[in-house]
């Protein structure tokens, strides 16, 4: 199973509202990411997660909260958000040796309104 | 990790080959080349990836060059399934999970019938 899933592949919500985004992978990676896309731009990079630890934030606002409660789970939770916040969240896995390449989910198109 | 420019857009006649370019002239010994492409509005795919040998698989072929400034991605016989964003990520290749894949602009491929 080479997979990461991410759900849901769509959400819709108002700014006063708290939601979550799900990623899972059942690879054994002790690796996880979260990316957030524009339209046409790459994805660029908000947190890293290594051994259910999170090793990097980019600075990313609050409104963002990111939790890792297993090893193959990661969720990102979401608060008050704006409606530039809209964008496609990616997730991404990583297995431990040293060149080994990031899976990367389908993603959730998030839409703030 | 080293930076990396690519051309913003390329054309590629269908069947023929499609060779994108990839300057990364900062390289560090132990640095890794990536190649991902993504397809409108999917998470990113992994192509292939290299230290210094030049790498093939079922995808696509990597050729970098002896001075490991700069590479190539060869997609031999390409298809309209092809046309994506590829992009070109230098990273170092530790065994430490907490390290990043940053993307780049990319190159748009697109592959005329």
């Amino acid at each position: 199973d080479t997979e990461v899933t991410q759900t849901p592949k769509h959400l819709v919500m108002g700014m006063t509202n708290k939601k979550s985004l799900k990623c899972e992978q059942h690879m054994g990676h002790r690796a996880m990411y979260w990316y957030k896309q524009k339209a046409k731009k790459p994805p660029e990079l908000m947190f890293v997660y290594s051994y259910e630890k999170l090793s990097i934030n980019e600075s990313v606002p609050s409104r963002f909260s990111p939790e890792c409660p297993n090893s193959s789970l990661l969720n990102l939770h979401l608060h008050a958000l704006q409606p530039e916040d809209s964008a496609l969240y990616l997730c991404a896995s990583r297995g431990p040796l040293r060149d080994t390449e990031a899976f990367f989910g389908q993603g959730t198109r998030l839409t703030v309104v | 990790d080293a930076k990396t420019t690519q051309p913003t857009s390329m054309d590629c006649a269908e069947g023929r080959a499609a060779n994108l370019p990839c300057n990364h002239s900062t390289i560090s010994g132990n640095e890794y080349v990536y190649w991902y492409r993504q397809i409108h509005s999917q998470g990113p795919q992994y192509i292939i990836h290299g230290l210094k040998n030049n790498e093939t698989n079922e995808m696509a072929s990597l050729i970098i060059t002896e001075d490991r400034k700069s590479s190539t991605l060869i997609l031999p016989h390409a298809t309209l399934r092809d046309t994506a964003v590829y992009y070109c990520i230098v990273r170092v290749g530790v065994i430490n999970y907490g390290q990043n894949f940053v993307f780049g602009p990319g190159t748009r491929l697109s592959v005329l019938p």
